[in-house]
């Protein structure tokens, strides 16, 4: 199975501030890696697909960038709806795996 | 407007069988594939598996925790997917996402359901 390590696996940080989350996968996945924000008791929400396309209706302040084993998801300037958990997931090898989430907190 | 609503979760013994239905809305059902994740409590997310849309033969493959244990079903006519539980234990106890996929299964996830509990306990 394929690895997907994420860093850090928390952070603190302030509203308006630009924040930067890792993923690598443990093997090549080409650009077959999507980003997921969870808050807590709600279901995961999609944001990025194929390492860097947005959804439908993500702010344009989250981008992703990666492709091979190393990934990014960067929130340009973060605001107070983005406080959550962050989860990659690779999709290029079945079974598919997730990474172990980044909780971002409030500074 | 998409939506997906699963269904049926509750408290279970271990050994039982239960089945969660994910009822859909607002799109095509017969175009996508359907995945089913799962969260433990306090843990992360974790793939369950997927049926294919029907164009793509409407296979399945599954995550090995589950695989010989869980099947997955799509009934088209009522835009509704299945996730069968059978010899459950401990282990499954955990909140049951579907979501909506790329017809090819695996890929193309954008929209959730809000997740139903599952907890299996003596």
């Amino acid at each position: 199975d394929i690895q997907m390590t994420q860093s850090p696996s928390s952070l603190s940080a302030s509203v308006g501030d630009r924040v930067t989350i890792t993923c690598r996968a443990s093997q090549n996945i080409n650009n077959y890696l999507a980003w997921f924000q969870q808050k807590p008791g709600k279901a995961p929400r999609s944001l990025i697909y194929e390492s860097y396309s947005l959804h439908s209706g993500v702010p344009s302040r989250f981008s992703g960038s990666g492709f091979g084993t190393d990934f990014t998801l960067t929130i340009s300037s973060l605001q107070p709806e983005d406080f959550a958990t962050y989860y990659c997931q690779q999709y290029n090898t079945y079974p598919l795996t997730f990474g172990g989430g980044t909780n971002v907190e409030i500074k | 407007e998409v939506q997906l609503v699963e269904s049926g979760g509750g408290l279970i013994q271990p050994g039982r069988s239960l089945r969660l239905s994910c009822a859909t809305s607002g799109f095509n059902f017969v175009e996508y594939a359907m995945n089913w994740f799962r969260q433990a409590p306090g843990m992360g997310l974790e793939w369950v598996g997927f049926i294919r849309s029907k164009a793509y033969g409407g296979t399945t493959n599954y995550a090995a925790s589950v695989k010989g244990r869980f099947t997955i079903a799509r009934d088209d006519s009522e835009s509704t997917a299945y996730l069968q539980m059978n010899d459950l234990q401990f282990e499954d106890t955990a909140v049951y996402y579907c979501t909506r996929g790329s017809p090819r299964g695996g890929s193309g996830i954008d929209f959730w359901g809000q997740g139903t509990l599952v907890t299996v306990s003596s």
